[in-house]
């Protein structure tokens, strides 16, 4: 079965970076889009950024330009978010998503989700 | 960027009753091949996302018939025809023409 299986919880001072992983199995790696999305406490979904994991292409929301990075591993078939620069406002759940298939360019279809990973940016 | 509207902010719903939530973008989803690019989430309290609707009105998998999507272009709404107990969180309409959106969520509550 689909399973993303995402690291633990991350406790940041303002200023730091923190890097998250996405355990993935169950279905072809090179496949489909990987999406990030966050949810600060109280507040909606926000759209980060995706991941072509066949290529390594990504593409960002703009908010997040110049600090996010998204990369991956296929040989563990694990994918990783880095973000950096850390405000209190980076305080959030993180979310990995498994999108459509890249090949018929569907971004959407956010059918699988990790079980999100509380980052707390905290002095 | 691509705006995305939803209303009501929050919906308070008699079970057995059905229930209507909109969702409105800033430019048509439509594209030429026919499909709408919008989808349908259910945040349970304490839980991950899960997708409802894809590409405007395909019911995901394992999703209650109950739940429908419909409209095109720049207009959607998700109808739950009776409402239960277990349809109880926030609901996000979100647009993948281009990079996604998520519409700003609709709380939806049992009466």
């Amino acid at each position: 079965q689909v399973q993303l299986v995402q690291s633990g919880a991350e406790v940041k001072k303002p200023g730091a970076s923190v890097k998250i992983s996405c355990k993935a199995s169950g279905f072809s790696f090179t496949s489909y889009y990987f999406h990030w999305v966050r949810q600060a406490p109280g507040q909606g979904l926000e759209w980060m950024g995706l991941l072509n994991p066949s290529s390594g292409t990504t593409s960002f929301a703009l908010n997040f330009q110049g600090r996010l990075t998204m990369t991956r591993e296929a040989s563990t078939t694990t994918v990783y978010m880095e973000l950096s620069s850390l405000t209190s406002d980076d305080t959030a759940v993180y979310f990995c998503v498994r999108g459509g298939l890249w090949f018929r360019d569907l971004k959407g279809l956010f059918e699988f989700w990790g079980q999100g990973t509380q980052v707390t940016v905290s002095s | 960027d691509i705006v995305m509207s939803q209303s009501p902010l929050s919906l308070s719903v008699t079970p057995g009753e059905p229930a209507s939530i909109s969702c409105r973008s800033s430019q048509s989803l439509l594209q030429s091949n026919g499909h709408n690019y919008l989808d349908w989430y259910l945040q349970k309290p304490g839980q991950s996302p899960q997708l409802l609707i894809y590409l405007g009105s395909n019911r995901a998998s394992g999703v209650p018939d109950r739940f429908s999507g419909s409209g095109s272009g720049t207009d959607f709404t998700l109808k739950i025809s009776r409402v239960e107990a277990e349809d109880v969180g926030l609901y996000y309409c979100m647009q993948t023409l281009q990079n996604p959106v998520f519409g700003g969520g609709t709380k939806v509550e049992i009466k």
